[in-house]
């Protein structure tokens, strides 16, 4: 089955620098890749997904970029703000059948110190 | 609309009692899912219904069982509590459909724990 793995585990950065997480997938046939956001508390909620046709998306600070070939994608946020501190999950989904889970990474613990 | 919505939202049990956690959604999905969270272990599913009628093991099944009541309705049931299963429990429910819908949505989550 598919594996994920997300790094850092933790990540802490200056207001208004960038933050850059990680993930590696194991199965290449795997073809949406969503970004969860997890604040203390919360329930996770999608903030941005890339499917495999596509190679980069952005919505306004927060960008995914994907490399099928090396199997990885990674999540940049950029202008860092503290309201950004939160748990940050990567998931990669494969198409054998219609309703197969999401496969999550680890998580990663953002700071954004102010 | 609620979305998906899990009670109750916080449990404690003694080692041995069961218990259900009760999950709803109203987005007319057709796939639900139960994970469990804990630190550093990230979200691990338990169960999952791909659609109504079916269900199947997620990666940490032991110890759970659940029953897809309906459409709407998806519930976790512990026979026997352990403290291994102190966690954080989440409902979760998505459209299914690989080409669109894969977006998962979570409830608020359920904290229980065993002592």
């Amino acid at each position: 089955g598919e594996n994920v793995e997300q790094h850092p585990s933790t990540l802490s950065v200056q207001e208004g620098d960038s933050a850059v997480i990680k993930c590696t997938y194991s199965d290449s046939a795997s073809n949406y890749f969503p970004w969860y956001k997890q604040e203390l508390g919360k329930r996770p909620q999608l903030i941005i997904d890339i499917r495999s046709n596509v190679g980069e998306k952005k919505d306004q600070r927060i960008a995914v970029t994907l490399n099928k070939t090396a199997k990885h994608f990674s999540l940049h946020i950029t202008e860092t703000q503290p309201e950004d501190s939160a748990v940050y999950f990567c998931a990669a989904k494969t198409p054998l059948s219609g309703n197969t889970p999401l496969v999550f990474g680890k998580g990663t613990r953002l700071s954004v110190i102010a | 609309n609620a979305g998906v919505t899990q009670t109750p939202k916080f449990q404690v049990l003694k080692t041995g009692q069961s218990m259900t956690l009760q999950c709803a959604q109203d987005m007319n999905h057709n796939s639900m899912y139960w994970y469990r969270q804990d630190p550093g272990m990230g979200l691990r599913l338990i169960y999952y219904s791909a659609s109504e009628g079916t269900t199947d093991k997620g990666e940490v099944p032991n110890g759970y069982n659940v029953s897809r009541l309906n459409k709407r309705e998806f519930s976790l049931r512990l026979e026997s509590a352990a403290p291994s299963q102190t966690s954080v429990y989440f409902c979760a429910s998505s459209a299914g459909s690989t080409t669109s819908g894969n977006t998962i949505y979570f409830g608020e989550g359920s904290w229980l724990t065993v002592v």
